[in-house]
């Protein structure tokens, strides 16, 4: 079935550290891939997105690029600030049929000042 | 323009007892799904509706039912509440539910005692 997987947190860097957090996917379809971020508290907010392969998305500092030959949508940002520290989720959905999105298990970002 | 209101932001119940949580969608949007999100399962799709019906439902038992109306606010029942159902709850809506972005609310809070 389809799935995303996403490292393991916490992660804990310094501040004006470089960012990765990997995401791949399995999708019997075409999906459309996303990341959101959840600070404490709060709903998910769409961090940014990628609808087809070697689309980029980038948004705050942040860029993800669809590889469709890795089945990848990686988050990067090249310096990371303290008020980044939430939690990260990776998810796609398909362009039609299942109307739903499917969440990795989230990313815990910690930065210290 | 309003996001996703959920509402009550917070609530505890006791076993057994029942709980309806409600959600205003964006304007314009007549998609709206559910999604349960614990530390233990991460964030699981419940249901989703577009134009009062249900489109697709996951993998949670009976107990757990839903409800858009012709304005496309939506409403979730848990009947017979268990333990186990202490999450925060979140709603999300899209224009279609068909491969768009989707936009999370700040979710309702639920404990069960």
């Amino acid at each position: 079935g389809d799935s995303v997987t996403q490292m393991e947190g916490p992660v804990t860097l310094s501040e004006e550290a470089f960012l990765t957090i990997n995401c791949t996917y399995t999708a019997t379809g075409y999906p459309s891939l996303f990341w959101y971020v959840q600070y404490p508290g709060e709903g998910l907010q769409l961090l940014l997105k990628a609808t087809k392969a070697d689309d980029k998305g980038s948004n705050k500092g942040f860029e993800a690029t669809y590889r469709k030959e890795t089945t990848s949508f990686h988050l990067e940002k090249g310096s990371v600030q303290v008020s980044d520290s939430a939690v990260y989720f990776c998810a796609l959905t398909l362009v039609s049929g299942t109307y739903k999105y499917i969440f990795g298990t989230g990313t815990r970002l910690k930065v210290l000042a | 323009k309003a996001g996703v209101t959920q509402t009550p932001r917070y609530l505890i119940k006791t076993r057994g007892q029942q709980v309806t949580l409600s959600c205003s969608p964006i304007s314009g949007h007549r998609s709206v799904s559910w999604y349960q999100q614990t530390p233990g399962q991460g964030l699981q799709f419940l249901f989703e509706y577009f134009s009062e019906t249900q489109r697709n439902k996951g993998n949670f038992p009976g107990r757990f039912s839903g409800r858009q109306f012709s304005n496309s606010r939506s409403e979730m029942n848990v009947s017979t509440l268990e333990l186990g159902d202490s999450a925060l709850y979140l709603c999300a809506s899209s224009l279609t539910g068909e491969g768009n972005t989707i936009y999370f609310g700040e979710g309702s809070w639920l404990t069960v005692v």
